[in-house]
């Protein structure tokens, strides 16, 4: 079964950049898709298919994918960021959806 | 507003049975496929199940596989998991979630606000 690998914590300075990393194997041929889930709250998507902003989500928020490696971007980060950010891609070999272990982001 | 609300957790013990329910609106359910994904406690995100949505078209993952199964009643703009022979490791906050998807892509968007199953004695 297809496999995704992210980076259990990324730490990054108020007003900085973060970058978040989903890992698998020649991910850059499948769409991928992120969350963002703050404590005690249900996840929100911010970016799906590699690169799309659904409405209301700010443009600090970018994401990218190729190769073997998918990214999501957040620029200016503000402490109201902090959360566990999940990747997720369909498996069409299996027909199911494959997700994430997960990132804690933490603004420092 | 699009808007989702699961209802039907709870305690249960090991072996027994729980139904789960999400209630859907702010669009057209009926238009819609579904999907079922839990997290349990400290936990990352795991796919459980969705279905079409005429509900012809089902899939589950291999860990609930025999034991759960998922409905809907587009009259009632409902969507529902039975959950037979529970286990420990089927702790979790439940969520429903509306699948969209591309050729190639689907993705979930929005989110209910969870229900949390906890299997025990």
């Amino acid at each position: 079964s297809y496999e995704l690998t992210q980076p259990l914590s990324v730490s990054v300075a108020l007003g900085q950049t973060a970058r978040i990393t989903c890992g698998g194997n020649n991910i850059g041929s499948k769409n991928v898709h992120w969350y963002q889930q703050k404590p005690g709250q249900a996840p929100v998507l911010v970016i799906y298919r590699d690169s799309n902003r659904p409405s209301g989500i700010p443009e600090r928020f970018s994401g990218s994918n190729s190769g073997n490696t998918a990214t999501l971007t957040i620029s200016r980060a503000q402490a109201g960021d902090e959360a566990d950010y999940y990747c997720q891609v369909w498996d069409s070999s299996t027909a199911g959806v494959v997700f994430g272990g997960g990132t804690k982001l933490t603004v420092l | 507003q699009v808007q989702l609300v699961e209802s039907g957790g709870g305690l249960v013990k090991p072996g027994g049975s729980l139904r789960l329910s999400c209630a859907a609106s702010g669009f057209t359910f009926s238009d819609y496929y579904m999907s079922w994904i839990r997290q349990a406690p400290g936990k990352g995100l795991e796919w459980v199940s969705y279905i079409s949505s005429s509900g012809s078209t089902i899939y589950y993952a291999d860990s609930v596989k025999g034991r759960f199964t998922i409905s809907r009643d587009n009259a009632k703009n409902s969507l529902y998991l039975q959950m037979n022979s529970l286990r420990a490791e089927d702790t979790a906050v439940y969520y429903c979630a509306r699948w969209l998807e591309v050729v190639g892509a689907t993705w979930f968007d929005p989110w209910g606000q969870g229900t949390l199953v906890t299997v025990s004695s």
